[in-house]
């Protein structure tokens, strides 16, 4: 059981938007602003889409956006497109003991 | 353009010790700034951090894998290696290296192609 949850799925048409959440506890995503994404295509090696609960790296479309609320991190994908059907995993700080931990990640489907 | 590549035995036998090494190429891993990690996912499961390595002397680990993990550097072949002890078959997964800036709280931003490693007798 991961220690960060996210819903096991998403689906959305093309040009639409989609948001999706990712639970935690004060110890990780509620107590820092440290709350990273990661998109996977299959068969693929994960890549960074945000980091920081909002910055987005070089080469990372603007339609890509992240927030956190409480214990709650979300990551919205706005004009969707077929490219963006892929898993995305959360991720966050939780201190240095544990340093990461990741969500169960979800299962984005462009219809 | 950094580029890792993970290494090693596609098959280990259970209670055996897992040995992965990464390569890399396009940068020095001596160079200091950055973190060298790993971070292993089940096939359909989500993704795990093991652990990393700044120099050869600093080390983070995940505690609930801690007593088992060892990951060392190499300067003098550009690599960095896990070592894995008493694999079960829980330990199955794909097994990635990842590069992290330092100044970022991420585990990884480059990331090796994966590896594939099978524990079964």
């Amino acid at each position: 059981q991961s220690a960060l949850t996210q819903p096991r799925s998403v689906s959305g048409s093309p040009g639409q938007a989609v948001t999706i959440s990712c639970t935690g506890t004060s110890s990780d995503v509620g107590g820092y602003n440290y709350v990273s994404w990661y998109q996977q295509h299959p068969g693929k090696a994960p890549k960074l889409m945000i980091y920081d609960v909002s910055k987005r790296p070089s080469g990372v479309p603007d339609r890509f956006s992240g927030s956190k609320s409480g214990n709650t991190a979300s990551l919205t994908i706005s004009g969707l497109q077929a490219e963006d059907e892929a898993d995305y995993y959360c991720c966050s700080y939780a201190g240095s003991y544990t340093y990461v931990v990741f969500g169960g990640g979800t299962r984005l489907t462009v219809l | 353009q950094v580029q890792l590549q993970e290494s090693g035995p596609g098959l280990v036998k259970p209670s055996q010790t897992l040995s992965l090494t990464c390569t890399v190429s396009g940068g020095s891993i001596s160079s200091g700034s950055y973190y060298w990690s790993w971070i292993r996912q089940p096939a359909g499961k989500g993704l795990e951090w093991i652990g990393r390595i700044y120099t050869s002397e600093s080390t983070d680990y995940n505690p609930s894998l801690k007593s088992r993990v060892t990951i060392s550097v190499d300067t003098s072949k550009n690599q960095f290696s896990l070592k894995l002890s008493s694999v079960t078959a829980a330990d199955t997964a794909v097994y990635y290296c990842a590069r992290a800036p330092d100044i970022v709280v991420v585990p990884a931003e480059d990331w090796g192609q994966g590896t594939l490693v099978t524990v079964s007798s």
